[in-house]
């Protein structure tokens, strides 16, 4: 299967700053990627699905300028969260879709003080 | 979208074998997948199963589907202690669908 990294795999950031999270194919040429958040015992949520080259597609309820996603090349996907508040707190998972079947990264924790 | 219902809890002895079972609504769906999330990771893809199958095996697991019931089911076989986790099934209908996933504990 497809290897999926993020970093950083944990971030503490305080109210109002911005944060970037990478995600990286390793070894396959993603043309689409998602980018998914859970909550605390809850289920992974769709936010939005990051297509190469042109504009991602978000899902309804989830604000465009307040997460930023950009698909530069065919194994980068970043995902800024702008002017991040503690309801932002979360476990944000990226992931690729490959012909075998969607491979996930290990997430990124997190936490807006 | 889909809606997609699991359990939230199974307990097992080791040894014993463990069926999670899961409802979705979709007919359109293609692929099923099944997923493990151990604490504070990511999502590790165990299996999945075409929608013109009824049963795949896999070394211990074992994928049911009643595409007609739309109840796919996933059976882990001598379940060992490093299979407790929290497994999501996940259709896909264009996009993959998750439930809330089931907790699976593994007593030794």
């Amino acid at each position: 299967g497809a290897v999926v990294s993020q970093h950083p795999s944990w971030v503490i950031c305080k109210s109002g700053t911005s944060v970037k999270i990478e995600c990286r194919s390793l070894d396959f040429q993603a043309t689409t990627m998602f980018w998914y958040r859970q909550f605390p015992k809850q289920s992974l949520m769709l936010m939005a699905t990051s297509n190469e080259g042109s504009k991602a597609t978000y899902e309804q309820g989830v604000e465009k300028d307040k997460f930023l996603i950009n698909h530069a090349s065919l194994t980068l996907s970043t995902l800024t969260v702008t002017s991040a508040h503690p309801e932002d707190s979360s476990f944000y998972i990226c992931s690729v879709r490959t012909p075998f079947g969607q491979y996930f990264g290990p997430g990124t924790r997190l936490t807006v003080l | 979208g889909e809606d997609v219902e699991q359990s939230l809890f199974l307990s097992v002895r080791e040894g014993d074998s463990s069926v999670i079972n899961c409802t979705y609504t979709d007919s359109s769906s293609t692929y099923l997948y099944w997923y493990k999330q151990e604490p504070g990771a990511g999502l590790q893809l165990l299996t999945y199963i075409f929608s013109n199958m009824d049963m795949k095996q896999d070394q211990r697991l074992t994928v049911l589907l009643n595409k007609k019931d739309k109840h796919l089911s996933l059976r882990i076989a001598d379940t060992q202690t490093g299979d407790s986790a929290i497994y999501f099934c996940a259709p896909e209908a264009n996009n993959l669908f998750f439930g809330t996933g089931t907790r699976l504990t593994v007593i030794p």
